[in-house]
């Protein structure tokens, strides 16, 4: 089974141009989080997908990052201007459902490999 | 303060001998924890679940103190390859997002 893919692997790009990464999670997992490390820094949670909703997006830095998750099924962050300080590695998860004893929680987290995203 | 502090180390000990990390985290209505590993330039993989009763996988065993909010993770006979990243993880309560500390770097040396 393919498990999660990010597309592009590595990204370099000038201050003030966009970027837009993808995510491919793994087939059937509805939810679906972004994460972004920057240098020395530890790993910190931009947003969550339940489908195609927005479940948690509380960790999204500013406006100037946008997500969706258009039919449910791959996501792309777009980071449109960037700035320096956008740099950073930025991981992909993805997880599905399941039902306990309490009600639906969320299963094992699987990371994609990562887009390190350089902003000179 | 940080959510979950761990100490970076680096941490460089012998082949076969035992390790202990060890993380503290803040927000008491956490309620799942986890230890995950992170080789250099990788994505971060499930090592595994902490559960308050403490548990164990093999050479791994993991403990959860919900009173003092703090979570150990102990390596026996380490190998050459247990050298990674170990990042301590925890889930908020009402939230399923993974919420990191900086990680713990770890070196076995033949």
């Amino acid at each position: 089974e393919a498990g999660v893919t990010q597309f592009p692997s590595h990204s370099v790009i000038e201050k003030g141009q966009t970027v837009t990464l993808r995510c491919d999670p793994i087939s059937g997992h509805d939810n679906l989080y972004w994460y972004r490390r920057v240098m020395g820094k530890e790993i910190k949670f931009l947003l969550h997908f339940v489908k195609e909703s927005k479940q948690d997006e509380s960790g999204m830095p500013n406006n100037r990052f946008l997500a969706e998750r258009t039919g449910g099924t791959y996501s792309t962050l777009k980071v449109q201007p960037a700035e320096l300080e956008d740099s950073g590695v930025y991981f992909c998860a993805s997880s599905q459902d399941l039902l306990g004893t309490s009600g639906w929680s969320s299963y094992e987290q699987y990371f994609g490999p990562g887009t390190r995203l350089t902003v000179t | 303060r940080k959510e979950v502090e761990q100490d970076p180390g680096p941490f460089n000990v012998p082949e076969g001998a035992t390790v202990a990390f060890n993380c503290t985290y803040s927000n008491s209505a956490s309620q799942s924890f986890f230890w995950y590993r992170q080789d250099c330039r990788k994505e971060p993989k499930l090592l595994m679940s902490v559960y308050s009763s403490g548990n164990e996988d093999g050479r791994f065993t993991a403990q959860l103190n919900r009173a003092s909010q703090y979570i150990s993770l102990l390596i026996r006979d380490s190998k050459l390859s247990d050298s990674a990243t170990y990042l301590c993880v925890v889930t908020p309560g009402g939230a399923q997002k993974l919420v990191f500390g900086q990680g713990t770097r770890l070196t076995i040396n033949p």
